[in-house]
């Protein structure tokens, strides 16, 4: 079982950025799956999730502006990142619902 | 939303010591917490499922419990591997909640 998750990178504020999670060694259209942000030196924020059936959930911090998907013939989860703002800067994690298997995380910067 | 406040944020204790971090809910979430270990560099690794239950592969020195809205995690007898951050995690309803965390040095 794992999640590996692509897509990081420096982004200057007010652009987009989309990660993907891609995700192996089980049956991915059956979970349900997560992504939770951690700031630099901070802790976890939980931000969407997406159900085995696509249906989705945000935190209000990126309501509107970030949008959860999934590809389930290529066992991939994305998280499409609009409107940057610096306090957008984390370490993007990809989890199972279940909470028992995490990406190892991909590094988002927005700066200028 | 729900808050989780937990504490203390940080804490230093010496080997073999009795340790416990508590998360406090501002609602009713039941049971529905989870306590998550992080080490440096690393993803978060569950350590105890709905509230009391251990999960796979976690020492036994580890335990979770509860007293009305404050959860806790126990270490019964620190020991080095166990110096990481701890986090809660609410369930019960969305938006899911993290505590603030607690970093746990050893002595």
């Amino acid at each position: 079982v794992q999640l590996v998750e692509s897509g990081g990178g420096l982004v200057q504020p007010g652009k987009s950025l989309k990660l993907s999670c891609s995700a192996s060694g089980f049956t991915f259209s059956d979970y349900g799956m997560h992504w939770i942000r951690q700031g630099p030196g901070k802790g976890l924020d939980w931000v969407a999730f997406i159900s085995s059936s696509s249906g989705t959930v945000y935190a209000d911090a990126v309501k509107g502006r970030f949008t959860i998907s999934r590809d389930n013939a290529k066992n991939t989860l994305y998280l499409q990142l609009n409107s940057l703002k610096s306090e957008d800067t984390a370490i993007y994690y990809c989890a199972r619902k279940g909470w028992d298997c995490w990406g190892q995380g991909v590094m988002v910067t927005v700066s200028s | 939303d729900i808050q989780m406040t937990q504490s203390p944020s940080s804490m230093s204790a010496s080997l073999g010591d009795r340790v416990t971090i508590t998360c406090q809910a501002s609602q009713d979430i039941g049971n529905n917490l989870i306590w998550f270990q992080q080490k440096p560099g690393k993803s978060p690794r569950p350590m105890i499922y709905y509230t009391t239950n251990l999960a796979n592969g976690v020492p036994s020195r580890f335990s979770g419990s509860r007293s009305g809205s404050d959860y806790s995690l126990t270490i019964s007898s620190l020991e080095s591997e166990d110096m990481a951050d701890y986090h809660c995690l609410q369930y019960k309803q969305y938006p899911f909640t993290f505590g603030s965390g607690t970093k746990l040095e050893i002595k």
